[in-house]
Parts: structure tokens; C-alpha cells; sequence
């Protein structure tokens, strides 16, 4: 069974950093990229970013919004995703959710999402 | 970035409806278009991929259509558990963009 479970979200100051970890199970994680998305609360979804898979040079793209502070990495090994936050706003308060992409569908399964509170 | 343009934002509708919702992009887009549906404090569930493809394990009474720039989602007859919000989204090109949200309510 294809399993994501998304851990590390909190209350933070505003200007403080945070580290997601995005845990998968069931299926091969080196063959996929893995995205990750937020929603803000009562608000619509908002991609994030992504790393592709090692064959496709393991690189990352990030949205404007969180670009130059946020940093998306991979370990193969232990099937784990992060996402890394600096320099935190109160506009980055989301459920953040880690998906998968490069099967049949795009954005298949999602985890359960973990909630990042950016406030003073 | 592409835009995705839902409609309706809200409609209220009865068990046993037929119920029709429209996304429409600001570019053509082939067929690179998921549908979801999240019910409060869930993930968003995959129901449509590639615009008209039914995702494992979803009911055959949600289907989708179109190609290009105009994409529709259809509950053929909406069962109580169906009453949630929907979101398309391009799969096209960076940054995914999602539609405003469908909220389907009780009437």
C-alpha cells in the first residue's frame, strides 16, 4: 500500500526556520518525484515545489512565493523527503502536504498533511 | 503561469443529481488535467487524471471531459458521501495551478 506521512509542522516566529520530512512506503521512492503543497487555512491549494527522481537529475523547482527560502531534498535510501523553510512569514501558515509524480497520474497519493503556524 | 478558471464557486444540489462542474484554462493544454475532491481537514483524493481517466478505485459515477483549454466534471447521480469540495488542476507546466474550488452543499 502506497503510504505518505508527513511530519515536523509547528508554531514558529516569524524569520525562523522549520524542516518537513515527507516518510513513503509501498512503492519504489528512487523512480518518482515528489512534490509538495500547502493550503492555508480555509484558503484554495498552492504548489510548492518539487525534486525529480535521480534519473531525471534529482533537481528542484520552486514556486515565486517560496523561492530562495525554501529547499526541497531527497535520501533514497530511507524513502524520506524534506522541506526545508527559512526565514518563515505569517503568509507561509498552510497545511503542508507531500505528494508523488511520475506514474500513470501525476499526484496520485497524498499524505495527511502537517500544520506549519508562522506566527509571533 | 496558466490559469484555471472554476465554475461554479458553490452550488447546492440533492441526492440522485446530476451535477456538471467546469474548469476552463488561459492556455490549451492537451489533456494535462486533474480533478480532486477534499472533504474538511483531508488531502485533497485524486477522482480524474489526463483530463477523462477514472483513478483506481473511484466510483464510475464521476467522469471527466474535454481537451485544450475547457475541462468539465461530472457526478452522474451524487450520493450523500459526495458532498465535499472539488479542485481542478493543470498537470501542464510549473506551478500546477489549481481552480478556485467547487463546494457542493446539501440542498
Amino acid at each position: 500500500e502506497v503510504q505518505l506521512v508527513e511530519s515536523g509542522g509547528n508554531l514558529v516566529h516569524p524569520g525562523r526556520s522549520l524542516r518537513l520530512s515527507c516518510t513513503a512506503s509501498g512503492f519504489p521512492f528512487g523512480d518518482y518525484g515528489l512534490s509538495w503543497f500547502r493550503q492555508a487555512p480555509g484558503k484554495g491549494l498552492e504548489w510548492v515545489g518539487f525534486i525529480r527522481s535521480k534519473t531525471y537529475g534529482g533537481t528542484t523547482e520552486y514556486a515565486a512565493s517560496v523561492k530562495g527560502r525554501f529547499t526541497i531534498s531527497r535520501d533514497d535510501s530511507e524513502s524520506i523527503a524534506y522541506l526545508q523553510m527559512n526565514s518563515l512569514k505569517t503568509e507561509d501558515t498552510a497545511m503542508y502536504f507531500c505528494t508523488r509524480h511520475g506514474g500513470a497520474a501525476d499526484f496520485d497519493y497524498w499524505g495527511q498533511g502537517t500544520l506549519v503556524t508562522v506566527s509571533s | 503561469d496558466i490559469q484555471m478558471t472554476q465554475s461554479p464557486s458553490s452550488l447546492s444540489a440533492s441526492v440522485g443529481d446530476r451535477v456538471t462542474i467546469t474548469c476552463r484554462a488561459s492556455q490549451s493544454m492537451a489533456i494535462y488535467v486533474n480533478w480532486y475532491q477534499q472533504t474538511p481537514g483531508k488531502a485533497p483524493n485524486l477522482l480524474i487524471y489526463a483530463a477523462s481517466s477514472l483513478q483506481s478505485g473511484v466510483p464510475s459515477r464521476f467522469s471527466g471531459r474535454g481537451s485544450g483549454t475547457d475541462f468539465t466534471l461530472t457526478i452522474s447521480s451524487l450520493q450523500p458521501e459526495d458532498f465535499a469540495t472539488y479542485y481542478c488542476q493543470e498537470t501542464y507546466s510549473i506551478p500546477y495551478t489549481f481552480g478556485q474550488g467547487t463546494k457542493v452543499e446539501i440542498k
